[in-house]
């Protein structure tokens, strides 16, 4: 069964301080990995898509990484702000399916 | 310009109605999606649309169903609406799939939150 966990679950950090979250997936065959950003009250916002063969990729302040082998993404948040607050959502790809893969987010606050 | 937009932005109705909510999208792109993110915010897939295609996730009870007048639109009707309905709805699109098979990236429109009393 395609599954996509993360955590923490939430997160609360000061202004200014870098932040890690995870997410381990067991999806087969696996296509890419989407990491998404959802404010409160909207739809949520691509960050960084990622294939099998890449390991490290950014936006900004968003830093994504991948382990294809241990099946294990991560998104660091480097010098938070205030508008980091949200929920990030990891996304999985099935190969030749429309259906992703779904993880439950991580809530993050950042608190000035 | 909104790349992705619903109505109604709330609605609030009573068990056992039929309802319909809108959406458009002007970026061009073959398929468009539904999603239901309930209390707990865990965005969970409804369906999958393009001009060749339905997709539906085996989950999803037949009281929902997705129309599409032409590519740029992907109504949602759900009839005989219970209390279990409510939640906030998303509705997106991608630039069909990638080379590997899987869906482009998705721009989501800005959620419509059905209240079912």
């Amino acid at each position: 069964k395609n599954q996509v966990e993360q955590s923490p679950q939430s997160l609360i950090i000061l202004e200014g301080k870098n932040c890690t979250l995870q997410c381990n997936y067991t999806v087969s065959p696996f296509s890419n990995l989407r990491w998404y950003k959802q404010d409160t009250g909207r739809g949520p916002v691509s960050l960084t898509i990622m294939t099998f063969s890449e390991n490290t990729k950014s936006n900004g302040r968003y830093t994504a990484t991948l382990d294809a082998d241990t099946k294990q993404s991560s998104l660091h948040i480097t010098a938070s702000q205030l508008s980091d607050s949200a929920s990030y959502i990891c996304v999985v790809s099935v190969g030749g399916s429309y259906i992703p893969t779904f993880g439950r987010g991580t809530s993050l606050i950042v608190h000035p | 310009d909104t790349a992705v937009s619903q109505t109604p932005k709330y609605l609030v109705t009573q068990m056992g109605n039929d309802k319909s909510i809108k959406c458009e999208q002007n970026l061009g792109h073959d398929t468009m999606y539904w999603y239901k993110q309930d209390s707990k915010k865990f965005l969970k897939i409804m369906f999958s649309y393009n001009n060749k295609e339905l997709i539906i996730n085996e989950t999803v009870p037949n009281r929902f169903s997705p129309k599409s007048p032409d590519k740029a639109h992907l109504n949602l009707h759900i009839n005989s609406l219970e209390l279990g309905d409510s939640a906030v709805y998303f509705c997106a699109s991608s630039q069909d799939r990638t080379l590997a098979g899987s869906p482009g990236e998705q721009y989501f429109g800005p959620g419509t939150r059905l209240t079912v009393t």
